[in-house]
């Protein structure tokens, strides 16, 4: 049972556009977001979070939005730069912090920046 | 540099004949992470480990084991692996922070292929 869905498995963004990808969640006990960047051949890295106290979490070009009514997650990256092509997986957990809390993973949505 | 090294790359095995995947860290971090990930789905929790303590995820086979020797070392051991444990084996590591982000750190990851 998929808890963690992203529904677009790629996209395609004109450079200086913005990026927006979509991210839906079924547990309500889900409290910790998270978003992670994958190139190929390499591990996913961490990009940005965001607890459910808040909605929105600005990290430079990258914006996360959190609509926990709609248990729904964005995250927007403007503007898109070509290095920004990467796999993105959202990931949510039902605790923030502590050893061991699981991460559940969205299925990634492969993102292309076109220059 | 990198933090979390998986070896190898890449594992070709026999049907049935053991094989072990390595991953180490260079972070200091208390727990450390295995998680499966086949062709277009999100990455699965197998186990992970909180010092020495091995936590099994529920629905993970019996013909997966682990062994953490020591902080830097993890091990993920398919004791008869089948066709369908093919798929990309991810490492992380994470520190526990109480109240504080639970950030993953992933390896690059072991592609195993199995004949």
């Amino acid at each position: 049972d998929q808890q963690v869905k992203q529904n677009s498995p790629s996209l395609s963004v004109q450079e200086g556009r913005i990026s927006i990808l979509n991210c839906d969640y079924t547990n309500s006990m889900f409290d910790y977001f998270l978003w992670y960047k994958k190139y190929p051949a390499e591990g996913p890295t961490f990009l940005i979070s965001i607890s459910s106290i808040k909605d929105k979490n600005e990290d430079g070009r990258f914006t996360v939005f959190l609509n926990k009514s709609a248990k729904h997650l964005s995250l927007h990256i403007v503007p898109s730069q070509p290095g920004d092509s990467a796999v993105y997986f959202c990931a949510a957990s039902p605790g923030v912090g502590g050893a061991g809390n699981q991460f559940y993973f969205g299925t990634g949505t492969s993102l292309t920046v076109i220059p | 540099d990198a933090m979390v090294i998986q070896n190898p790359r890449y594992q070709v095995t026999q049907f049935g004949k053991p094989v072990t995947l390595s991953c180490s860290q260079t972070l200091n971090h208390n727990v450390m992470y295995w998680y499966q990930q086949k062709s277009s789905q999100a990455p699965k929790l197998l186990f992970h480990y909180y010092d020495k303590d091995f936590n099994n995820e529920a629905d993970t086979p019996d013909n997966f084991q682990s062994r953490r020797p020591n902080t830097s070392f993890c091990f993920l051991d398919i004791r008869s692996p089948g066709l369908g444990d093919a798929a990309m084996y991810l490492c992380a590591t994470s520190r526990d922070q109480s109240g504080g982000a639970d950030i993953q750190y992933f390896g690059a990851g072991t592609r195993l292929s199995v004949l």
